[in-house]
């Protein structure tokens, strides 16, 4: 069972635009909803994160949406850059408690052309 | 900032053989995680350990074991590796939010 399911695969944008990447989850009980960025030959690491009190959440240029009825959250990229291009991870878990394992979309290979 | 070390940036090892992939973290969290990362399917999580000598099986544990003799380093070991397990390995350790390590790129031939 996937819990959390992203989209698109692959996402390619010019220059300037907006990237927008979607994931849905199915466990209620998620309650921290963070994004990862991986560039080639690193290991992802935390651009962003989202509790679900707040429908949205934004760092410069990187925006959370976030549709609690939906179980739905997003990420859009404004102004995209080619500094931009990587792989992004929306994840999901339950906060409290000692474990607070993540489980993660499959990603989203994001080139930003030009 | 945190740093976590894998040991090996690349390995190839041979089916049957035992492997070792070892990772170190700086900062005295509790949390640690293993996680393979292979294209179309994301990071899924192998195995976890929450304190010293304390681990939980993660979504597909079977096949590997974990070592965490201490706070700072948390093991994983194939026992026998097989050919699907070639893969790229990522190790986490937690606070407020993961750091990960770069990755260990393990071929099994």
């Amino acid at each position: 069972q996937q819990q959390v399911k992203q989209s698109p695969q692959s996402l390619i944008v010019q220059k300037g635009g907006i990237s927008i990447i979607n994931c849905a989850y199915e466990n209620t009980a998620f309650d921290y909803f963070p994004w990862y960025q991986q560039f080639p030959g690193k290991g992802p690491a935390l651009l962003i994160a989202i509790r679900p009190d707040v429908s949205e959440k934004k760092e410069g240029r990187f925006t959370i949406s976030f549709n609690k009825s939906a179980k739905q959250f997003s990420l859009h990229i404004m102004d995209s850059q080619p500094g931009d291009s990587a792989t992004y991870f929306c994840a999901a878990s339950i906060s409290g408690g000692s474990n607070y394992k993540l489980t993660f979309g499959k990603g989203t290979l994001l080139t930003v052309n030009p | 900032d945190v740093k976590v070390t894998q040991s090996s940036r690349y390995l190839v090892k041979r089916t049957g053989e035992k492997v070792f992939l070892e990772c170190v973290q700086d900062m005295d969290h509790e949390n640690m995680f293993w996680y393979r990362q292979d294209p179309g399917l994301g990071l899924r999580l192998i195995y976890f350990s929450y304190d010293v000598k304390m681990k939980e099986k993660g979504d597909i544990p079977e096949g590997y074991s974990v070592s965490r003799e201490k706070k700072e380093r948390f093991s994983l070991i194939l026992e026998s590796a097989s050919t699907n397990q070639t893969s790229m390995y990522l190790c986490a350790s937690r606070n407020y939010g993961y750091t990960f390590g770069s990755g260990t790129r393990l071929t099994v031939v």
